[in-house]
C-alpha cells in the first residue's frame, strides 16, 4: 500500500530561522512526488512536481529535493507569510489515479 | 480565467438532509476528485472521475454519491447515510496529458447540526 509520512507535524520557526521540513514515502513506481501550500479555510495551492531522485526545484524561499525514500522543502530565511501547512502527496501508476497525501506539517513563522 | 469554482464557501445542513456541493472547473481537464479533510487526518479521497460518464470510489465512498455528466462538473451528493458528514470539502482536477499536477478548487464548509 502506497504511504507518505509527514514530519514533524508542526513547526515554529523565527523570522530567517531556515529549516527542512520531510516526506518520506513507500510507493511502487513513482510517478511523480507533489508539494503543496494549504493556507487556513483554503484549497491546496500547488508549489512543485519531482519525478525522478536527484531533482531539485525552487521557487522563492523554498526548494524541493527528492531522493528514492524521501522529500525535503527546504525553508531559507522564512517570513511570517510562508506560515501554512504544506503537504505532500505521491502517484503511483496510470496519469490519473489519485494522489495519496501525507497529513501535512504545519509551519508557523513567528516575527 | 480559468480554474476551480466550488459553492457555496458555507454550507448548514440538519441532519438527516442530503446535500449537493457544486464543482465546476474550465481547465478542459479530464479528471475530477473529491477529498474530505478533517483537522489531523489529512486528506482523503471520496470519489474520483476520469472521464465522463464514469466515476470510482475512493477510500470513503459510503454516505457519498456523485455524478460526471459533463466534463466541467463533479457534483457531490453528502446523503443523510453519511454518519459524520461534517467537513471541509476539496474539489481537484487534473488534465489527461502533460504533468500529473492536481489543481484545487477552494472548498466548501459544511456543518451538519
Amino acid at each position: 500500500e502506497d504511504q507518505v509520512t509527514q514530519s514533524p507535524e508542526a513547526l515554529r520557526l523565527q523570522e530567517g530561522e531556515s529549516s527542512s521540513l520531510n516526506c518520506s514515502y513507500t510507493v511502487s513506481g513513482l510517478r511523480g512526488l507533489f508539494w503543496y501550500r494549504q493556507d487556513p479555510g483554503k484549497g491546496p495551492e500547488f508549489l512543485f512536481t519531482l519525478y525522478s531522485a536527484g531533482e531539485e526545484k525552487e521557487k522563492e524561499r523554498l526548494k524541493a529535493t527528492l531522493t528514492k525514500k524521501e522529500s525535503f522543502l527546504h525553508i531559507t530565511a522564512p517570513k511570517p507569510e510562508d506560515s501554512a501547512t504544506y503537504l505532500c502527496a505521491v502517484q503511483a501508476g496510470s496519469g490519473n489515479t489519485p494522489l495519496v497525501f501525507g497529513k501535512g506539517t504545519r509551519l508557523s513563522v513567528i516575527a | 480565467d480559468g480554474g476551480i469554482t466550488q459553492s457555496p464557501k458555507y454550507l448548514f445542513r440538519k441532519e438527516g438532509q442530503n446535500v449537493t456541493l457544486s464543482c465546476e472547473q474550465n481547465l478542459n481537464h479530464d479528471a475530477m476528485y473529491w477529498y474530505r479533510q478533517d483537522p489531523g487526518q489529512g486528506l482523503r479521497l471520496i470519489y474520483y472521475s476520469q472521464i465522463v460518464n464514469d466515476f470510482q470510489k475512493g477510500d470513503i465512498a459510503e454516505g457519498y454519491s456523485v455524478s460526471r455528466e459533463k466534463k466541467e462538473s463533479f457534483p457531490l451528493t453528502v446523503t443523510s447515510a453519511q454518519k459524520n458528514p461534517t467537513a471541509f470539502y476539496l474539489c481537484a482536477s487534473k488534465s489527461g496529458t502533460g504533468g500529473f499536477e492536481q489543481y484545487f478548487g477552494p472548498g466548501t464548509r459544511l456543518t451538519v447540526t
